[in-house]
Formats: structure tokens, C-alpha cells, sequence
């Protein structure tokens, strides 16, 4: 297992436009979270699934932002209608267990311009 | 969760012991302190947790005093791989979210 897996790397999109990132977590790991980091800044907590379930949401995640794990393994992102404060990095993270270690993947660079 | 403080930055020689500080004096008996380290353009590391007694991994050592208000990160024999943001999280059983702070910047000199 190389650990967790997100794709893209970096995404440029126009304002406006709705965007999607893939998060692959380690495979036997059944907790899965989205975190959002701006620059200078530690990450912010968005949200936590375990298995397919969608647990908690911060405020952080508008109506415009929604997260999936359809089967309990992969989950994606999606933003919808862009804004230029969208701009951030968005990192992924799992665990097996609570109060362990999380395992977090590269992150995603989101710019909207 | 309880509110951490660290310094904005601190440098290292390497080779010599990097010990960072962390100040969580609204800590409560249910909380955990966990530090994590973010090298530059990758995600968040693990690197120890403790409740109340002192833990040593393979990374690091976490010493935390007894009145648990305060906690120092200890790596033993730096290198300039431990260039990286240092975070410090205060977080309670059963809490499946970390607030991340700003940590501290620790910088490897050679």
C-alpha cells in the first residue's frame, strides 16, 4: 500500500466552474477525512466519513461543497460554482480507528482564477 | 478542544536535539496531546501522541508535564529532513477532528 492517494495534484479552474478531487485512503482504513489548508495557515477540518457514512461537517463547507465515499473506500469532492476564495490546498486523511495516527495524502492545490 | 500556543519559529543546528515547546493550559483530563509536522508542499505527518506519560517512538520523544499544561517535542539528533512545521493539537477522546493551529517552524541549520 503507498499510503493515501489524491488526484489531482494541483487544479487552476476559472471562477464559476465546479470542481471535483478523487481521495484514495489506505485500503483498510475505515475513517476518511477532508481537511482545507490556506497559505500560512494549519488545515481546517471540512469533514469525516466512516465507511460510506458521512459523519460530521464543518460549517466550513457550504452548500457548495460536497463529499461522497460511495463504498466505503475512495471519496470525492466536488465544488460547485467556484470563487477565487475556494483557492486552497485540500488534503485527505485516514485512519482505522479514532485518537490513532492519520495517515494524510498530498493534498490537491485548487486555484480559481 | 483546548487552545494550544507555540512560537511562530525556532532554529535547529543539526545534529544537536530540537526540543519544541507547546502550552495547552486548558488541557482536560479526557484530551490527548498529538503532534504532527508538515514538510513543505506535503501533507501532514504523524509523529506522537501521549495522554499523561511520556512516549518515545522511533521519531520522537513527547514529554509532558504533570500538570499536563505543557508538553515538549524532543527530536533527538536533527537533520535538515526535520525542516518542517511543527504542529501541537490538544484533542479529546472520541473526537474524530483535529484543529491544527499555526505551529512552529522549525528550521535545520547545518
Amino acid at each position: 500500500d503507498t499510503g493515501v492517494s489524491q488526484n489531482p495534484r494541483h487544479k487552476i479552474t476559472k471562477r464559476g466552474q465546479n470542481v471535483t478531487f478523487r481521495c484514495d485512503p489506505i485500503s483498510e482504513h475505515n475513517r476518511l477525512y477532508w481537511y482545507r489548508q490556506t497559505l500560512g495557515q494549519g488545515p481546517e477540518f471540512l469533514t469525516y466519513f466512516q465507511n460510506e457514512a458521512q459523519l460530521e461537517k464543518s460549517r466550513l463547507l457550504s452548500d457548495r461543497f460536497s463529499a461522497e465515499r460511495p463504498k466505503g473506500s475512495f471519496s470525492t469532492l466536488e465544488i460547485q460554482r467556484t470563487e477565487q476564495g475556494d483557492s486552497a490546498m485540500y488534503l485527505c486523511a485516514s485512519s482505522d480507528a479514532v485518537n490513532t495516527e492519520a495517515f494524510f495524502g498530498q493534498g490537491t492545490r485548487l486555484t480559481v482564477v | 478542544d483546548a487552545k494550544t500556543t507555540q512560537p511562530p519559529s525556532m532554529d535547529c543546528a543539526e545534529g544537536r536535539a530540537a526540543n519544541l515547546p507547546c502550552n495547552h493550559s486548558t488541557i482536560s483530563g479526557n484530551e490527548y496531546v498529538y503532534w504532527y509536522r508538515q514538510i513543505h508542499s506535503q501533507g501532514p505527518q504523524y509523529i506522537i501522541h501521549g495522554l499523561k506519560n511520556n512516549e518515545t517512538n522511533e521519531m520522537a520523544s513527547l514529554i509532558i508535564t504533570e500538570d499536563r499544561k505543557s508538553s515538549t517535542l524532543i527530536l533527538p539528533h536533527a537533520t535538515l529532513r526535520d525542516t518542517a512545521v511543527y504542529y501541537c493539537i490538544v484533542n479529546a477522546f472520541g473526537n474524530e477532528k483535529l484543529t491544527f493551529g499555526t505551529g512552529t517552524r522549525l528550521t535545520i541549520i547545518p
